[in-house]
């Protein structure tokens, strides 16, 4: 049982370039979520999906797109990197049928660098 | 306009005195608050929660206490242990999905 694994761990683009963040999970999880981590900022939410096929937008969701084709993929796609998305990305899932629901499960991150 | 705020951005307490976090949300649609732990290059993990209808939960050395009325909830940790040493977040959820999470407070135990 992975968890929620993320990847690439590290990542360096230029301004302007596209890429997709990974975040899987095997626990069967009806929620996942997006977050991203600045200095003072704490965590926020981008985009969150409560079942396949159903995504919702966030606090912060300029930027970033994403889709949940299924249960434990939940892709985040930044389309025209910019400085400002320079950040550390969390994923997250929970289940809201578990005994404890309110729990969300971190992945490792992904630290983005935008340059 | 942050909802939840956490003032003290670090913290030091000696190995096996009490430590003391504080959280302060302003929206009071709240309904579930969390505390989650984080070490460096790792993702957070949760730690304790409590329900508004209750005003204190334990977990072996982990106390949450909630006061409403002023808005205010505090992670004890006794006795505060080196290995506690980490970043701790409070979040809020207003009965969605979502959560709202305050700025962290860096948390040291000195041996």
């Amino acid at each position: 049982n992975a968890g929620v694994t993320q990847t690439p761990k590290f990542q360096v683009l230029k301004t302007g370039q596209s890429m997709t963040l990974q975040c899987a999970q095997d626990m069967n999880h009806e929620y996942m979520s997006w977050y991203r981590q600045d200095p003072g900022m704490g965590l926020r939410l981008i985009h969150y999906s409560v079942g396949a096929g159903i995504t919702d937008q966030g606090e912060v969701p300029n930027g970033y797109n994403v889709s949940r084709s299924t249960t434990e993929d939940f892709p985040l796609r930044l389309l025209s990197a910019a400085p400002s998305q320079t950040s550390v990305y969390f994923c997250a899932s929970r289940n809201p049928g578990q005994v404890r629901p309110y729990e969300q499960y971190f992945g490792p991150g992904t630290r983005l660098t935008v340059t | 306009d942050q909802q939840v705020k956490q003032n003290s951005p670090s913290l030091s307490v000696q190995e096996g005195r009490i430590s003391i976090l504080n959280c302060d949300y302003t929206n009071s649609m709240f309904d579930y608050f969390l505390w989650y732990k984080k070490y460096p290059a790792e993702g957070p993990t949760f730690l304790i929660s409590i329900s508004s209808i209750k005003d204190k939960n334990e977990d072996g050395r982990f106390t949450v206490f909630l006061n409403k009325s002023a808005k205010h909830l505090s992670l004890h940790i006794v006795p505060s242990q080196p290995g506690d040493s980490a970043v701790y977040f409070c979040a809020a959820s207003g009965g969605t999905y979502k959560y709202i999470f305050g700025t962290g407070t860096r948390l040291k135990v000195l041996a």
